[in-house]
């Protein structure tokens, strides 16, 4: 079935460190790729997102490339700030429009240290 | 954009109570609700999908007496989790239309 594979944390950075969470997938079909972030004590925001192949999603100079050919969609920025410390999950849905499915991994929690 | 508000963000209680969790659609019509579990340190765990005006779907191994959802109208969506014990405690999150999810609600049952 489809699922989705994150690396495992949690990982440390110093401020103005950059920052790459690996993420792959398998799924058949042409899912459509998420990052959300969820803050402590918080719900889960939607950072960016990619529907089709070679797709980048970009938000507060976060950004991650839908790549079919490694099934990957892997988080990067820049240069983190400490306010950036939060859980990050990577996710798929199998065909845009089908909402009842959202696949989770397991999460990656970052720790940027001033 | 779709926004989702969920209520309470966090309740405590006493074992053998009943909470109720709501969520709202405030901009939109929500036909379909989902909702989560997420454990400490885990990722979210679909429980049930709520379909306005019929019976709620529920995955695998979650216990629709124990867990039961309404979504009587297209704007609200309730999750109440009957006579709560300490292993129900936990983070339970809604998620709307498209992608959005509620803040959550941190439940904890002592």
């Amino acid at each position: 079935g489809d699922s989705v594979t994150q690396m495992e944390g949690p990982v440390t950075l110093s401020e103005e460190a950059f920052l790459t969470i690996n993420c792959t997938y398998t799924a058949t079909g042409y899912p459509s790729l998420f990052w959300y972030v969820q803050y402590p004590g918080e719900g889960l925001q939607l950072l960016l997102k990619a529907t089709k192949a070679d797709d980048k999603g970009s938000n507060k100079g976060f950004e991650a490339t839908y790549r079919k050919e490694t099934t990957s969609f892997h988080l990067e920025k820049g240069s983190v700030q400490v306010s950036d410390s939060a859980v990050y999950f990577c996710a798929l849905s199998p065909a845009l429009g089908s909402y009842d499915k959202v696949i989770f991994g397991p999460g990656t929690s970052l720790s940027v240290i001033p | 954009g779709a926004v989702v508000s969920q209520h309470p963000s966090w309740v405590i209680c006493k074992s053998g109570t009943s909470v109720k969790i709501e969520c709202r659609s405030l901009d939109f019509q929500a036909t379909t609700m989902f909702w989560y579990r997420q454990f400490p340190k885990q990722s979210l765990m679909l429980m049930a999908t709520s379909n306005e005006g019929s019976k709620a779907t529920y995955e695998q191994g979650v216990e629709k007496d124990k867990f039961l959802i309404n979504h009587a109208s297209l704007t609200l969506s309730t999750l109440t989790v009957t006579s709560a014990h300490p292993e129900d405690s936990s983070f339970y999150i809604c998620r709307g239309a498209g992608y959005t999810f509620g803040s959550g609600t941190r439940l904890t049952v002592v």
